[in-house]
């Protein structure tokens, strides 16, 4: 299976910057998912890295080091309501599911 | 509003029965995947579905058991139900291998 880490909680300032790191073990990498989630809500897409360097959409930008088996979702000027949970995602070649680890709940504080 | 459907939101039910989840995935979504959700635990995989064939399966319990039919509706059966099986089930659908699997509201399973 895919051993992946990231940090259970982070708080930050409204308007302020955060970075949830994600890091996996894996072999056959075939793509990283980031996913928003709220309190008893669906997850909902946010971003896929497939290839190594940034991806950039809109306040939210995801970057991946396949070498290093690395990846974080950077959260810019933020807002009240990106208090949420979010979440990593690996999938590997020849494997269809997504693999998600534990989850990494910010709170935006005032 | 993922596209993707499930029925019922809430379900109370009590130790020892069994009870049928239901989804609908986006239109054209071949793939279904199911996940648990519980408090202490992120989303646990259970079991996927292509074009009505079973793809991949992870640690799902004997007891629970799933299908899809030809129209791609899947239905996730939960039998003999414990406590601990309260949770959170997911249905997420996409449309090949290579992309984003969009989720449904869940349903909140809750055993008494």
């Amino acid at each position: 299976g895919q051993n992946i880490d990231q940090p259970t909680e982070m708080t930050a300032t409204e308007g302020a910057i955060v970075q949830i790191n994600c890091t996996y073990q894996t072999s056959g990498f075939n793509g990283l998912f980031w996913y928003q989630q709220h309190a008893g809500e669906a997850p909902t897409f946010l971003s896929y890295n497939v290839l190594d360097g940034l991806e950039e959409k809109g306040r939210f930008s995801s970057f991946l080091s396949r070498s290093k088996g690395y990846s974080y979702l950077l959260l810019k000027e933020l807002q009240m309501k990106d208090s949420a949970s979010y979440l990593c995602a690996v999938r590997v070649y020849g494997d269809y599911k997504l693999s998600f680890g534990a989850g990494t709940t910010v709170t935006v504080r005032a | 509003d993922s596209g993707v459907t499930q029925t019922p939101k809430h379900l109370i039910t009590a130790t020892g029965q069994r009870v049928t989840l239901r989804c609908s995935p986006r239109s054209g979504d071949l793939s279904v995947y199911w996940y648990q959700q519980s408090l202490d635990q992120g989303l646990q995989f259970l079991i996927q579905y292509y074009n009505g064939e079973e793809r991949a399966k992870g640690n799902i319990l004997e007891r629970f058991s799933a299908q899809q039919f030809p129209d791609l509706h899947s239905e996730l059966n939960l039998s003999s139900l414990e406590l601990g099986d309260s949770a959170l089930y997911f249905c997420a659908s996409s449309g090949s291998g290579d992309t984003e699997a969009f989720f449904g509201q869940g349903t909140r399973l809750t055993v008494v």
